[in-house]
């Protein structure tokens, strides 16, 4: 597609339930990024692949959260058990990552909101 | 540690007037990129403005320029002739091209526009 995708939009369900968001970045862009947006705070750093690796998931909050990228393209990120807490817009971001040095910028989705009940 | 710290929560101002949002920074980073994205109401985050941490010059588009102060660390946007469009979330953001390219936004500021 022309933009990067994500699915659902929305997504709403019971706390304890597992729950997966699906990416669906840029073609040909290699760095994949997710973020979490809670109301009125500023995306925060959840796990940046490139590639098909997890170059860093240091912002994964917790064991519960998991994501993959098996093939190098569409991402999934997965919330285990989830609590009302986890309540929040998940955005997922593309860049077309180069060594050589490149734009930097990143093209987002339109996000899926998540609400735990 | 990076951070990105936007001391505004928000900020209003008269269409056709112009108004300029502040954003500081800490990197010990020597090369990196430092941003502006604009979120409106719809979710979807859009580049505003981009600015590679080695150009002296300020980046320029259209209404929306920076002032860049690498020795401050300071990133401000300011945004001519504000139009009812530009009401929205606006986050600086910081990105490295070192090490895993980890992008860190501020928590942004609220622009809203009047007629």
């Amino acid at each position: 597609g022309a933009g990067v995708s994500q699915t659902p939009s929305n997504k709403v369900t019971e706390k304890g339930k597992y729950v997966e968001l699906r990416c669906d970045p840029i073609s040909g862009h290699t760095a994949l990024y997710w973020y979490r947006q809670s109301l009125g705070q500023g995306p925060e750093f959840l796990i940046y692949f490139q590639g098909t690796g997890a170059a860093d998931d240091s912002g994964l909050p917790n064991d519960r959260f998991f994501a993959v990228r098996p093939e190098g393209s569409v991402s999934t990120l997965k919330i285990q058990r989830t609590e009302r807490g986890d309540s929040a817009v998940y955005l997922c971001a593309s860049s077309l990552i180069s060594l050589a040095g490149g734009t930097g910028e990143l093209f987002f989705g339109e996000g899926s909101r998540l609400t735990v009940l | 540690a990076q951070t990105v710290t936007q001391s505004q929560p928000e900020m209003s101002v008269q269409e056709a007037e112009t108004v300029t949002l502040s954003c500081t920074y800490d990197t010990s980073e020597n090369n990196y990129y430092l941003f502006w994205y604009k979120q409106p109401p719809s979710r979807q985050m859009i580049l505003v403005i981009r600015q590679e941490a080695y150009k002296q010059q300020n980046a320029t588009e259209n209404r929306f320029s920076v002032n860049f102060q690498k020795a401050a660390k300071s990133f401000s946007l300011k945004i001519s002739d504000s139009q009812l469009g530009d009401t929205a979330m606006y986050f600086c953001a910081l990105g490295t091209t070192s090490g895993t390219y980890k992008y860190i936004f501020g928590t942004g500021t609220r622009l809203k526009v009047l007629a």
